[in-house]
């Protein structure tokens, strides 16, 4: 059973604050992405990852980074959080096999920065 | 232009009605296709995905047509647990972009 990992279901922070959110996923997949939720707008690709130390921006990148070290881990760094950063953030992997198979999402952060 | 789009809804149809959604993509490039179902307050999980000659499985169908650039998905005799957000998801190399998804709900 696939398993991709959040670190927080709900975190609260401060704005100027840097965030730190990790996800970590059991199926040894190369492909990992981070999304952010909001209402109206779907999911909106803000990094993702195709190998280890690899890092490809995505629709809004500005504002974030991103770490994978590992091949399992990929962290998704606020440097200064703003209150316009509040949001779920999904995490998710894949693997590549042509194309990409299907995406398995983590439970979800809800990040909301006061 | 977003890379992936479709008719946010809502849909409201009574049990046992047909329904179907479409879901544009814009690069001609993309690879692979697939459908997932949202639940409140939940992550994204697989429906289905999509392939070239289309493929069904029990009352759902899905369809691709890469000459128009759209996806499909029809869902006959609907139940009131198919109410839920439903997302198509368009993977170009290696990344994978979400349409805004189509919120469903079927009443008694």
């Amino acid at each position: 059973d696939v398993k991709v990992t959040q670190s927080s279901r709900y975190l609260v922070k401060r704005t100027g604050e840097k965030v730190f959110l990790e996800c970590v996923q059991d199926m040894d997949h190369e492909n990992m992405f981070w999304y952010r939720q909001d209402p109206g707008l779907g999911l909106r690709l803000i990094y993702f990852s195709y190998d280890v130390k690899m890092k490809e921006k995505g629709d809004i990148p500005e504002g974030y980074s991103v770490s994978r070290e590992k091949k399992e881990r990929f962290s998704l760094i606020l440097e200064s959080a703003s209150t316009n950063q509040t949001s779920m953030y999904l995490c998710a992997s894949s693997l590549s096999v042509g194309g990409l198979t299907e995406a398995f999402f983590g439970q979800g952060t809800r990040l909301t920065v006061v | 232009r977003k890379e992936v789009e479709q008719d946010p809804g809502p849909f409201n149809v009574p049990e046992g009605a047909t329904v179907a959604f479409n879901c544009t993509y814009s690069n001609s490039a993309s690879q692979s296709f697939f459908w997932y179902r949202q639940d409140c307050r939940k992550e994204p999980k697989l429906l289905m995905s999509v392939y070239s000659s289309g493929n069904e499985d029990g009352r759902f169908t899905a369809q691709l047509n890469r000459a128009s650039q759209y996806i499909s998905l029809l869902i006959r005799d609907s139940k009131l647990s198919d109410s839920a957000t439903y997302l198509c998801a368009v993977n170009k190399n290696t990344d994978m972009r979400f349409g805004a998804g189509t919120r469903l709900t079927v009443k008694p």
